[in-house]
C-alpha cells in the first residue's frame, strides 16, 4: 500500500500569512493526488485534484504543485474561513490512501 | 450540480448488519467510479473500498480492515451505488461517505454508523 505522509500535523498561522503543506508519498503516484479541507461536522470539500487543477469555485489563494513522491498545497494569504484540517490522498493505485491530516489553526 | 446522498445509517450491534445507499444525480453516473470512505469519531479520512464503471470492468477492491466483510454494487438505471456491510465491529463505527471520481472528486454529506452492544 502507498503510504501517504502529510507535514506539519499541526500548523499555526494568522489571517494573512502564506502557508504551505507538504504531503509525500511512499512511493510515486504520478499526480493522482487532490487535497480535501474539512470543517468539524461537515463533509471533506474537494480543492484540487490532480495534483494542481483549482476545483471550480475554489478561491485562486490555494494552488496544489508536485508530482511523483512531493505535493504541496499553499495558501497564499489565509483568510478567516480557512482555519481547518487538510487532507491528501493518492488516488494512483488502490488501495487509496490518505495522508492523517493537517490542522490548520489560529496562532 | 452534482448530489450524492447517503441513506442506511444507523445502530447495529456487533456482528449485525447494514446497507448503506448512495442516490446520485446531476452527473453521468455510468462514468463514475464509485467509493465508499470512512471516519471514525475523531479520526482521518479512511478509504473503505471502491467499484469501477461498467465500461472499465465493473470490478471492486476493498482495504484490508474490510475484506470480506463488506461488498460494494451498483445498479446505473437507478444511479445508486450500496455497501452492504456485515460481521459488523466496534471499530466499524463512524461517518460513510459516498464519493464519485469521473474527472473530478464529488462527496455526499456523510451517514452515521454506530457499532454497538
Amino acid at each position: 500500500d502507498i503510504q501517504m505522509t502529510q507535514s506539519p500535523s499541526t500548523l499555526s498561522a494568522s489571517v494573512g500569512d502564506r502557508v504551505t503543506i507538504t504531503c509525500r508519498a511512499s512511493q510515486g503516484v504520478n499526480s493522482w493526488l487532490a487535497w480535501y479541507q474539512q470543517k468539524p461536522g461537515k463533509a471533506p470539500k474537494v480543492l484540487i485534484c490532480k495534483a494542481s487543477t483549482l476545483e471550480s469555485g475554489v478561491p485562486s489563494r490555494f494552488s496544489g504543485s508536485g508530482s511523483g513522491t512531493e505535493f504541496t498545497l499553499t495558501i497564499s494569504s489565509l483568510q478567516p474561513d480557512d482555519f481547518a484540517t487538510y487532507y491528501c490522498q493518492q488516488y494512483d493505485s488502490s488501495p487509496y490512501t490518505f495522508g492523517q491530516g493537517t490542522k490548520l489553526e489560529v496562532k | 450540480d452534482v448530489q450524492l446522498v447517503e441513506s442506511g445509517g444507523g445502530l447495529t450491534e456487533p456482528g449485525g448488519s447494514l446497507r448503506l445507499s448512495c442516490a446520485a444525480s446531476g452527473l453521468t453516473f455510468s462514468n463514475a467510479w464509485m467509493n465508499w470512505v470512512r471516519q471514525a469519531p475523531g479520526k482521518g479520512l479512511e478509504w473503505v473500498g471502491r467499484i469501477k464503471s461498467r465500461i472499465d470492468g465493473g470490478t471492486t477492491d476493498y482495504a484490508a480492515p474490510v475484506k470480506g466483510r463488506f461488498t460494494i454494487s451498483r445498479d446505473d438505471s437507478r444511479k445508486t451505488v450500496w455497501l452492504q456491510m456485515d460481521s459488523l465491529k466496534t471499530e466499524d463505527t463512524g461517518v460513510y461517505y459516498c464519493a464519485s471520481h469521473y474527472t473530478t472528486w464529488q462527496w455526499g454529506q456523510g451517514t452515521l454508523v454506530t457499532v454497538s452492544s
